[in-house]
């Protein structure tokens, strides 16, 4: 089926430690998202990118990285530079001729 | 930058009965979307809508998109149990430098007593 694949589940991340989360889509999107969710809060862009090799910093993109090697593929890595990281990671797509974007399930990271 | 102002941010009700949840923003949307999301889940797209004026209903869901642009409102009928979730509002701008970027508001939680 097609879809959108994040993972892991849950992520621990101890002090100092980079993490990466996978998102993975089989839709033929071309553009990619990934966004923040806190509780009580709407959710918060960090970084998109619309095509192939190319991607932008959204609204809250200090302390993260991504890379955008594949159409289908778009990781996001949390670095140590990020103090606050506890949060859940949701990633989502759509075509570029401005479709509603629609979401993975989620990445819950925590702190050890 | 741009804001969503989306209200209740939470409503507690019995089964069967109607539900109303807005959104307004503080500058013109190009397109509004309406998502609900459970527990431990991504969003689901509930409805979209592209033009001013618009009315879209998807089964016991109406959604309208406000004339001014700057607003949309969201309506369920005969609420379930199955109707618990958070309910989100975005926005896309109508600026060509980001068309692919969504403006969310901070959600509705909607409780449904049995």
């Amino acid at each position: 089926d097609g879809g959108i694949t994040q993972s892991p589940k849950y992520l621990f991340r101890k002090e100092g430690q980079n993490v990466t989360l996978s998102c993975e889509q089989n839709l033929n999107h071309d553009a990619m998202y990934w966004y923040r969710q806190d509780p009580g809060q709407g959710l918060r862009l960090i970084y998109y990118s619309q095509i192939v090799n190319d991607f932008q910093k959204g609204d809250i993109a200090e302390g993260y990285s991504v890379s955008r090697e594949k159409k289908e593929s778009f990781p996001l890595t949390v670095t140590s530079a990020q103090k606050n990281p506890t949060a859940f990671y949701l990633c989502a797509s759509n075509t570029r001729s401005s479709q509603p974007q629609h979401f993975g399930d989620g990445t819950r990271l925590s702190i050890l | 930058g741009q804001q969503l102002n989306q209200s209740p941010q939470s409503m507690f009700i019995q089964e069967g009965e109607d539900v109303s949840m807005n959104c307004t923003s503080s500058s013109i949307f190009n397109t509004w979307l309406w998502y609900k999301q459970d527990p431990g889940e991504g969003p689901v797209l509930l409805i979209a809508l592209y033009k001013a004026g618009e009315l879209t209903s998807n089964g016991r869901l109406t959604a309208q998109f406000g004339i001014t642009r700057k607003d949309s409102f969201l309506n369920i009928s005969a609420s379930i149990p199955s109707d618990v979730g958070i309910y989100f509002c975005a926005g896309q701008p109508r600026s060509g430098g980001s068309n692919y970027k969504l403006t969310f508001g901070k959600g509705t939680l909607l409780t449904v007593n049995p």
